[in-house]
């Protein structure tokens, strides 16, 4: 079965500063990875995916993320962090090779301190 | 319909009463998921619906909790003799799952259905 980890609950980060949230999967073959975000008050919203191609994916608000086989990981990052990027963050996972689920991780709420 | 349509936005019900929340899926979507979000605990999956196929409910967390899809459209889950930690705010997402289109696999979630169980 599938899993993701997002290891940090909260992510601080300097407004204008580069921003990293970690992620890990497992999954038993191929991953299609993703990452959403859900705003204050807001509905999640699908910020960009990996499905196959360039490890380096870039999506909506300047964000990107890189895919990484050997170390298992998707972890979206932004040259220079906005306030309006303060938001709780989910990365999330399907079995490319199966009729499988998506699953999410846990979230990590990003604050960018002004 | 444009989006996904999520009904009640708001339940308050008393503990041991059942509740139906429905979801609406984008029109075409063969795949539609519910999950359920609580304080700290993330996105937790609660079942998964792909075209004819069984669903998986593998997510659901106990025999009080079903879900059906109606015509590969509409579905509801129903929560029965419902309990405090049933409280949560209820998601519902669809996707077209299969193919090579940009929207592949991308879900579209609902505004949720928030469950308060007095």
């Amino acid at each position: 079965a599938q899993s993701v980890a997002q290891p940090e609950d909260q992510v601080n980060v300097a407004e204008g500063n580069p921003l990293t949230v970690k992620c890990t999967y497992s999954v038993s073959g191929n991953p299609y990875l993703f990452w959403y975000v859900q705003y204050p008050n807001r509905g999640l919203q699908f910020l960009l995916k990996y499905i196959t191609g360039d490890n380096l994916v870039k999506g909506s608000y300047g964000f990107e993320a890189e895919f990484n086989k050997s170390q298992t990981s998707f972890h979206l990052k932004k040259p220079s962090a906005l306030v309006s990027d303060s938001a709780l963050y989910f990365c999330a996972v399907r079995d490319k090779n199966r009729d499988d689920k998506i699953i999410f991780g846990k979230g990590t709420r990003l604050h960018i301190l002004p | 319909g444009a989006g996904v349509s999520q009904s009640p936005s708001n339940k308050v019900t008393e503990k041991g009463k059942d509740v139906e929340l429905r979801c609406d899926p984008i029109s075409g979507h063969t795949a539609l998921y519910w999950y359920r979000q609580s304080l700290g605990q993330g996105l937790e999956f609660l079942i998964y619906f792909q075209g004819n196929s069984a669903p998986d409910k593998s997510g659901l967390p106990s025999d009080r909790f079903s879900a059906e899809r109606t015509g590969g459209s509409v579905s509801t889950l129903t929560i029965q003799r419902t309990q405090q930690e049933d409280s949560a705010v209820y998601l519902c997402a669809s996707s077209a799952h299969f193919g090579g289109g940009t929207g592949a696999n991308v879900l579209t979630f609902g505004a949720g259905s928030r469950l308060t169980v007095l």
